[in-house]
């Protein structure tokens, strides 16, 4: 079945050291999206691509990072967690339509990062 | 004021009920609009799109009042599984969704 896969499922990490979460999906969409989501709050973008094409939301710190090696993976590099980095990761993907308006966005199972 | 708001609830009802949440958005320009429904310590899943003409997909059904600013989600004869978090989205334009934070919904026997 086509879907979107995040390793690891579950990611704990010390006060300031790096971490890398990953997505990988086989449903061959041009659109991959990062959110950070805390308990009962909306999913909060964190950036973007379109293809190779790297869109950072004004407010992601820059303690944030994302690479899109190819269409299909995309990595999430947090360089120096802080305890108010602890959340789940989601990445998403969708297809952008001709017109620039995207369709549905298909979520993975998320990473959950705890900061000790 | 947030760009997507809705209640947070929770909303408490019976088996058989009828539930509706209401989701208010707050561009004007915004395109398309969404429900996800999110289990506890689980991703987004769609739900359904909403089209401006309304659209119903079984017990669920969605509408869109452009000029009110508001997308709307019916749930009828609940089910015990229906219980979740409601989440609806908002597309803006060009790729980016908002999300609102959900309306939890409790259906008890």
């Amino acid at each position: 079945d086509a879907m979107v896969i995040q390793n690891p499922r579950y990611q704990v990490t010390q006060f300031g050291k790096p971490v890398t979460l990953s997505c990988s999906q086989t449903l061959n969409h041009n659109v991959m999206y990062w959110y950070q989501q805390k308990s009962s709050q909306a999913p909060k973008l964190l950036f973007h691509y379109y293809d190779k094409d790297f869109n950072n939301e004004a407010d992601t710190p820059d303690n944030f990072q994302s690479r899109r090696p190819n269409t299909s993976f995309c990595f999430l590099d947090i360089r120096s967690p802080g305890l108010g980095d602890a959340a789940m990761y989601l990445c998403a993907t969708s297809r952008a339509k001709n017109s620039g308006r995207v369709n549905e966005q298909f979520f993975g199972p998320g990473t959950r990062l705890t900061v000790l | 004021r947030k760009e997507v708001e809705q209640d947070p609830g929770p909303f408490n009802v019976p088996e058989g009920a009828t539930v509706a949440f209401n989701c208010t958005y707050s561009n004007s320009a915004s395109q398309s609009f969404f429900w996800y429904r999110q289990d506890c310590r689980k991703e987004p899943k769609l739900l359904m799109s909403v089209y401006s003409s309304g659209n119903e997909d079984g017990r669920f059904t969605a509408q869109l009042n452009r000029a009110s600013q508001y997308i709307s989600l019916l749930i009828r004869d609940s089910k015990l599984s229906d219980s979740a978090t409601y989440l609806c989205a908002v597309n803006t334009g060009g790729f980016k969704t908002i999300f609102g934070a959900g309306t939890r919904l409790f259906v008890k026997a």
